[in-house]
């Protein structure tokens, strides 16, 4: 079975460009998250969606950050304009249920490395 | 106070020796803990949950967890290099969860 497909893999761009990340969760998964990991801050939730809508962005750093799930199979985030401090990796992940336990978890991709020089 | 709070190492361990990770939380209506393990460049991997107070073993993995001090713990028998890795602890935040919240983790290396 796919997992959960993000692209692009790795992004170099110039301070001040519109940055798109992409996510495909996995089929039947009602719940996508947005996460970033720093060294300085770990891994920081950014927002979930719930059935394609946001149930909790207040991890959304600033208002150059957005995040959109159209249909069920796909969501981005942009960053507009990109900063340095904006260089981490962003994973999406997604889960068939949001409640927790009974073997539910969270699924990983393999991250956006993104750069902002 | 963080949510979420684990030590964030380096933990060095001889190979064979057991290897000790930490991790406490904030939110007392948590229910749901997990053990995700990251190696470098890599994206975290579930390795253990645990969601009633005691232990679970899973092979060379034992999850202890004691909800009265708000602690989870990892142990790794047996430790092997290939063990060398990130060890991020998780916790919903809310009983109805939705948002998984992740300690800074604990970067475990094993010294063959």
């Amino acid at each position: 079975d796919a997992g959960v497909i993000q692209s692009p893999r790795h992004e170099v761009t110039e301070m001040g460009q519109e940055v798109t990340l992409r996510c495909k969760p996995i089929s039947g998964h009602d719940y996508l998250f947005w996460y970033r990991q720093t060294m300085m801050r770990g891994l920081e939730l950014l927002i979930y969606f719930n059935n394609n809508v946001p149930i909790d962005d207040s991890g959304m750093p600033e208002d150059r950050f957005s995040a959109k799930m159209p249909n069920a199979s796909f969501s981005t985030l942009k960053i507009q304009p990109s900063e340095p401090r904006d260089s981490a990796v962003y994973f999406c992940a997604s889960s068939p249920v949001g409640r927790w336990g009974s073997g539910n978890t969270i699924y990983f991709g393999e991250g956006s490395w993104l750069t902002v020089v | 106070q963080k949510e979420v709070e684990q030590n964030s190492g380096p933990l060095s361990v001889p190979e064979g020796a057991i290897a000790s990770l930490n991790c406490t939380y904030s939110d007392r209506v948590s229910q749901s803990f997990f053990w995700y393990r990251q190696y470098s460049g890599k994206s975290p991997e579930l390795i253990m949950s645990i969601y009633s107070n005691g232990d679970k073993e899973d092979g060379r993995f034992t999850a202890q967890l004691n909800k009265a001090s708000q602690y989870v713990s990892l142990l790794i028998r047996d430790s092997q290099p290939s063990d060398s890795a990130t060890y991020l602890c998780a916790v919903p935040s809310g009983n109805q969860g939705g948002k998984l919240i992740f300690g800074q983790g604990t970067e475990l290396s094993v010294k063959p």
